[in-house]
């Protein structure tokens, strides 16, 4: 069965680092990319960066852009994203997606359960 | 404010047509393919339509997408109850160095 899993719920305080996972299971992991989407509380979508698992290009949001690393492991099937220097405004459902892996703007067709991330003092 | 617009809600009784609006720019919706997800509360989000108007297997032909410009449309004909949720509108965007772009959404409620 083709999914995603992600790891579990994190709470950080402000100006710490986070690093979430996303476990592929089911289809040849370096075959693909990973895009990472988030989701704060009540808003849309909004998406974070993408990385090609086939050549480890990677692409990021401006927003977050130099406080973002994505990164994946093929032995063990595993995409990571960090997040740095933490604020409340980064307070979100963290997703991660299978995504084109030359295409970042490709169709997301596989999406992990979703991992909460709440940045609190 | 997002730089796709959807509107942000949208209704309809059982069996009636609905569609909902995308607007963009030539930069994104324009020069590039439009994807739409179905997001039902409390869970992630699903690929609907993607390439504009093709459909992943098991998304039910009820569903087409549409593109005109730098405009594109989601049509639901003969709504269902389970077709009660968010809708958004995602498309690569040119500038900025590249970046994908998502609607703000619009949650669509079967009357």
């Amino acid at each position: 069965q083709v999914q995603l899993v992600q790891s579990g719920a994190e709470v950080k305080k402000p100006g710490a680092s986070v690093r979430v996972s996303c476990k592929a299971a089911g289809y040849t992991f370096n075959s693909y990319g990973i895009t990472w989407v988030r989701q704060a509380p009540g808003q849309g979508l909004e998406w974070v960066g993408w990385i090609s698992v086939y050549d480890g290009e990677t692409k990021y949001a401006q927003k977050v852009q130099g406080r973002v690393t994505i990164t994946t492991d093929i032995p063990t099937t595993t995409a990571y994203m960090e997040l740095r220097s933490l604020t409340s405004d980064d307070t979100a459902v963290y997703y991660c997606a299978r995504a084109d892996y030359g295409d970042p703007g490709d169709a997301f067709d596989i999406w992990g359960q979703g991992t909460l991330v709440t940045v609190s003092s | 404010q997002s730089v796709l617009t959807q509107p942000p809600s949208a209704s309809g009784t059982p069996g009636q047509r609905v569609t909902i609006s995308c607007s963009g720019s030539t930069s994104n919706i324009g020069d590039n393919d439009i994807n739409w997800y179905q997001q039902i509360p409390g869970t992630a989000p699903k690929l609907l339509i993607y390439r504009i108007n093709q459909r992943p297997s098991g998304v039910p032909d009820r569903f087409s997408g549409s593109k005109s410009g730098t405009s594109a449309s989601l049509a639901i004909s003969g709504l269902q109850s389970e077709d009660e949720a968010v809708y958004y509108c995602a498309a690569w965007d040119d500038n900025l160095d590249g970046r994908v772009l998502f609607g703000g959404g619009t949650k669509l409620t079967v009357l």
